[in-house]
């Protein structure tokens, strides 16, 4: 159980495009999905929070005009880059969990998007 | 914000030794203490959690070590294999049930 889906697995694109990524809750309900940047050989760095129905929190130093996430039901969170530049270049990984805030439950992790702006 | 340390940042074991990999954090409110394995190119996997009213926990040849009062928590794995060769991350909580990734530790076992 825990399942969750994220797509694309790989994109490569121009500089200037919006790339949209997919996370999904395959077998349960996601009040709650984190969406985090991995840079190589580094750490992961949570970007955003975001629950079903309101406003992403974003963190301190991530710009939420270029980074727009919606999440519109609970098993469904979109992570858009928007006129990505080679900088946006990563690894990006989304979670969910279960439960909402104040909650201490597991985050299950999607397999992460690899994104390469040339 | 939570200030999370981990050490060592890389670990080499024959296989069969154990391993040690330790924790350190400082929010207090912290009561959620996971351990992810991550495999290169891949997500982290969840291989253990602890939470703030336990102590120990053990899984089979993995555990997990709670200090509450010192603010660390480690992780040991026994009877290391080739295939626990990874990148370990423990990622206590916050408020509103938010992860704070340390550093990161890449394990090596030689065969």
């Amino acid at each position: 159980g825990a399942v969750v889906s994220q797509h694309p697995s790989w994109v490569i694109c121009k500089s200037g495009t919006s790339v949209k990524i997919e996370c999904r809750s395959l077998d349960f309900q996601a009040t709650t999905m984190f969406w985090y940047r991995q840079f190589p050989k580094q750490s992961l760095m949570l970007m955003a929070t975001s629950n079903e129905g309101s406003k992403a929190t974003y963190e301190q130093g991530v710009e939420k005009d270029k980074f727009l996430i919606n999440h519109a039901s609970l098993t469904l969170s979109t992570l858009t880059v928007t006129s990505a530049h080679p900088e946006d270049s990563s690894f990006y990984i989304c979670s969910a969990s279960a439960l909402g805030w104040g909650d201490s439950q597991p985050q299950h992790f999607g397999d992460g998007t690899r994104l390469s702006i040339l | 914000g939570e200030n999370v340390e981990q050490h060592p940042s890389t670990l080499s074991v024959q296989e069969g030794d154990s391993a040690v990999i330790k924790c350190t954090y400082s929010d207090s409110a912290s009561n959620y203490f996971p351990w992810y394995k991550q495999e290169l190119g891949k997500r982290p996997q969840l291989i253990i959690d602890i939470r703030s009213n336990v102590g120990e926990k053990k899984d089979q040849r993995i555990a997990v070590t709670l200090n509450k009062t010192a603010k660390h928590f480690s992780l040991h794995i026994t009877e290391t294999q080739p295939e626990d060769s990874a990148v370990y991350f423990c990622a206590p909580n916050n408020a509103g049930n938010m992860l704070t990734f340390g550093g990161g530790t890449r394990l090596m076992v030689k065969p």
